[in-house]
């Protein structure tokens, strides 16, 4: 068990719509992170979060958006929905967010596009 | 240029006999390396990690990796595999460059390995 947990665990839904992705880090961490995984993309960084503030961002979508709360829990809000954004999503959680501290990561959030 | 790369995509071995997964990384800066393993439905597992200590980290499960310098290298072995063994493992490298450029961590494509019994 990492700590990291991630729901639901499965989301199924239709194009158009919208859905939010709910993590909360293991005890202590203050940088989480979000990632899709899919078949032909592999495991894509999307963003990282610090404390509440945006840290760095990778290949996030614009219809993509996230948040970290105040207690450091973190959502990841999809919307405009379309078939390509059915995938796995994780997050994962660090310490500091330091180079030398590796993620831990939750079991992931299966979002299905109808 | 690839950050890192897994060398081979799929690995078969049979039960009992050794492992090598093999992963070459691009880095100017001193890097930390990770291996990570993710089975079927699952996240993604912490196996070891290299941040500038001792060159032969040992991780959970029997597994162990050497980082080489001279050759950009960081493979991970395994005296012996297991059934359990069967999954999907990821070399990851992360450095200051990539911190202060947005994407921290980069993975590998991934390694799937297969136990024949």
């Amino acid at each position: 068990d990492s700590g990291v947990t991630q729901t639901p665990k499965h989301l199924i839904t239709a194009t158009g719509q919208r859905v939010t992705l709910r993590c909360s880090p293991r005890s202590g961490d203050l940088s989480v992170y979000w990632y899709q995984q899919s078949l032909d993309q592999g495991l894509q960084f999307l963003i990282q979060y610090y404390n509440g503030e945006e840290r760095a961002k990778g290949n996030i979508l614009e219809r993509f958006s996230a948040q970290q709360f105040p207690d450091l829990h973190s959502e990841l809000n999809l919307s405009s929905l379309e078939l390509g954004d059915s995938a796995l999503y994780f997050c994962a959680s660090s310490g500091t967010g330091q180079i030398n501290q590796p993620q831990h990561f939750g079991d992931g959030t299966r979002l299905s596009i109808l | 240029a690839q950050s890192v790369t897994q060398l081979d995509s799929h690995v078969s071995v049979s039960e009992g006999t050794p492992v090598l997964l093999r992963c070459n990384y691009s880095s100017s800066y001193s890097p930390s390396l990770f291996w990570y393993v993710q089975h079927p439905n699952k996240g993604l597992q912490l196996l070891l990690k290299y941040t500038s200590a001792a060159t032969l980290v040992k991780g959970i499960n029997g597994f162990e990796a050497e980082f080489k310098k001279s050759e950009t290298s960081f493979h991970l072995t395994k005296p012996s595999a297991h059934m359990s063994d069967a999954a999907e493992y990821f070399c990851v490298v992360s450095d200051m460059k990539r911190a202060n450029t947005g994407n921290q961590f980069y993975f590998g494509t991934g390694t799937s390995l297969t136990v024949i019994p």
